[in-house]
């Protein structure tokens, strides 16, 4: 049973460009999460959704930021416009939604920098 | 008030020292907890679940006291491979709130 799988492992965007970061959650599991770790900072929530449903996005930055979880297929964030301060690691996690047993398993994450 | 705090550390200790750390939660009706370690670079990952009043797992011990709205995770002999940073996370109806963690750096 594989993990959670995040690729890519890294990725390097010029100013301007678009970032497009794809999660496939555990066998089994139908929540996922996105998170955004900067240097020497906590995990910052930024995403939660459900297939084909954005449950809640209230740690998403109000431009540029997008997540989709398509009934087909892995989660995606995508950043548009890419900007140096967008430069972290981003992870996802999954979870087979128990309620208040619910447990996130993480990805390796992406780390994204920005040139 | 944040909704979680922990006390960021580092906190120093040697080889072999027992160390605990301990999380507050502002919301009463939270309802799971977790403590979770994340290492240099890498992503968190599970430690212990705290459902109830509290549970061992070998060497590490979490506790929940809910009148006073605090977690704590305990380390006895503690060892090299223990340095990481810890998290704590608490479910409030149904959504999981992070602490920003504690670093831990265990000493030779």
């Amino acid at each position: 049973n594989a993990g959670v799988m995040q690729n890519p492992r890294h990725l390097v965007r010029r100013r301007g460009q678009e970032a497009r970061l794809r999660c496939s959650p555990m066998k089994g599991h139908s929540h996922v999460y996105w998170y955004r770790q900067l240097p020497e900072e906590g995990l910052k929530f930024m995403v939660y959704l459900q297939k084909e449903n954005i449950i809640d996005e209230s740690g998403m930055p109000k431009e540029r930021f997008s997540a989709e979880f398509p009934k087909e297929g892995p989660s995606i964030l995508r950043i548009q416009q890419v900007v140096r301060g967008d430069s972290a690691a981003y992870f996802c996690a999954s979870s087979p939604g128990l309620g208040v047993r619910d447990i996130q398993y993480f990805g390796a994450g992406t780390r994204l920098s920005v040139l | 008030r944040k909704e979680v705090e922990q006390d960021p550390g580092p906190f120093n200790v040697p080889e072999g020292a027992t160390v605990a750390f301990n999380c507050t939660y502002s919301n009463s009706a939270s309802q799971s907890f977790f403590w979770y370690r994340q290492d240099c670079r890498k992503e968190p990952k599970l430690l212990m679940s705290v459902y109830s009043s509290g549970n061992e797992d070998g060497r590490f011990t979490a506790q929940l006291n809910r009148a006073s709205q605090y977690i704590s995770l305990l380390i006895r002999d503690s060892k090299l491979s223990d340095s990481a940073t810890y998290l704590c996370v608490v479910n409030i109806n149904y959504q999981l709130i992070w602490g920003a963690g504690t670093k831990l750096i265990i000493k030779p």
